[in-house]
């Protein structure tokens, strides 16, 4: 079973819009959690880094929380543009090892 | 430079052929990684190098080769491959391994085996 589960699968918003991408996670110990955003066959961005301690972090008009109690994490992508078309990807790091959720692919249409 | 290169950016071979797949990194990170990725789906670790030393060996088939010349360059050596084994390669490097430092990814290679 995956221990990093990501949803919606995909979703589709308009040019403009806000969107929010939830990762749940079952990794421990927990060390960090990542969000990363790839585009079609290219290698994935790191966006944004959380540790234990921290609840939120920006990045421009991307903006990741964190609640290290309940093992939830979202991002959230404010005035969506065209170029935000890809997936995105929850890494949650334990000890040593990198565990991926599947990502959430967004489509922005105009 | 935050950049991680990877050459060749597609490569279509035979299940006989030999070829390889090349990273390169010059950020000073000692730790770098093999990914294999297929559609829809998210990486797979296939090996870690740190130091320059094979750390991680995630079970990987013996047709998958990695080397690791010197520290800024890391190879991963194809022979008798498979054509499941058509997939994104992804290449990616850290400060140090382990899963405190982000691991800056390259831009893969789309290989496709016939």
């Amino acid at each position: 079973k995956n221990q990093v589960e990501q949803s919606p699968q995909s979703l589709i918003i308009l040019e403009g819009k806000n969107c929010t991408l939830q990762c749940n996670y079952t990794v421990s110990p927990f060390s960090n959690l990542r969000w990363y955003k790839q585009d079609t066959g290219r290698g994935p961005v790191s966006l944004t880094i959380m540790t234990f301690s921290e609840n939120t972090k920006s990045n421009g008009r991307y903006t990741a929380t964190l609640d290290a109690d309940t093992k939830q994490s979202s991002l959230h992508i404010t005035a969506s543009q065209l170029s935000d078309s890809a997936s995105y990807i929850c890494v949650v790091s334990a000890v040593y090892k990198l565990s991926f959720g599947a990502g959430t692919t967004v489509t922005v249409r105009a | 430079d935050t950049e991680v290169t990877q050459t060749p950016k597609h490569l279509v071979m035979g299940m006989t052929n030999k070829k390889s797949l090349k990273c390169e990194q010059h950020m000073g990170h000692r730790a770098m990684y093999w990914y294999k990725q297929k559609a829809k789906k998210p990486p797979e670790l296939m090996f870690v190098y740190s130091y320059e030393k094979l750390s991680i060996n995630e079970s990987v088939p013996s047709r998958f080769s990695p080397e690791c010349p010197n520290s800024s360059l890391l190879n991963l050596h194809l022979h008798a491959l498979q054509p499941e084994d058509s997939a994104l390669y992804l290449c990616a490097s850290s400060q140090v391994s382990g899963t405190t430092d982000t691991q800056y990814f390259g831009p893969g290679t789309r290989l496709t085996v016939l």
